[in-house]
């Protein structure tokens, strides 16, 4: 299984709105990833979780809060958005093992702000 | 710094073989990444290799890097029409940053 399930897959938000995308991994990953993709983009990493601990942060603007209630949950937070923030947001998970460090994605979360 | 470099723009026929190109700048990369994504999809691990590997084989797909240069490459044998998708190089930098090339878009001529 190398599942990881992102929640909801469409999302339209008003810019004074409140929301949230969830993300979700059983593979016992350490890391878990938020990008952030335009279309016809690559994804551009915004935050990185390693053990719940948040690692990275790529200057994201504070409208986005992430969090990670635990090891196989990942939140992203939304608030007071604007419309050039509407993309598809990916989440995706890594483990180190014996054969390698893989990375897997969801299929993402198509959020529209207007 | 880091950065990844890839061709825009791919077209081949159905049959034939296709090579798509990526360069990257970090030294220190320990894995590379190929990614495969449809439109409206998320992203799917194709193959990866370790940075002390030259090549790696898998079913369809051959990954070769050349580290001394900092290019790597994926050969798609035997091209299908199923294969028409954008190919993303991503780049380990450093314990947990991937970065990604821009892109290269696969259209495979029946």
């Amino acid at each position: 299984d190398t599942e990881v399930t992102q929640t909801p897959k469409h999302l339209v938000m008003g810019m004074t709105n409140k929301k949230s995308l969830k993300c979700e991994q059983h593979m016992g990953h350490r890391a878990m990833y938020w990008y952030k993709q335009k279309a016809k983009k690559p994804p551009e990493l915004m935050f990185v979780y390693s053990y719940e601990k948040l690692s990275i942060n790529e200057s994201v603007p504070s409208r986005f809060s992430p969090e990670c209630p635990n090891s196989s949950l990942l939140n992203l937070h939304l608030h007071a958005l604007q419309p050039e923030d509407s993309a598809l947001y990916l989440c995706a998970s890594s483990q180190e093992s014996s054969s390698g460090n893989t990375i897997y994605f969801g299929e993402g979360s198509w959020l529209t702000v207007v | 710094g880091e950065d990844v470099e890839q061709s825009l723009f791919l077209s081949v026929r159905e049959g034939d073989s296709s090579v798509i190109n990526c360069t990257y700048t970090d030294s220190s990369s320990t894995y590379l990444y190929w990614y495969k994504q449809e439109p409206g999809a998320g992203l799917q691990l194709l193959t990866y290799i370790f940075s002390n590997m030259d090549m790696k084989q898998d079913q369809r797909l051959t990954v070769l890097l050349n580290k001394k240069d900092k290019h790597l490459s994926l050969r798609i044998a035997d091209t299908q029409t199923g294969d028409s998708a954008i190919y993303f190089c991503a780049e380990r930098t450093s314990y947990d940053k991937v970065i990604f090339g821009p892109g290269t878009s696969l259209s495979v001529i029946p």
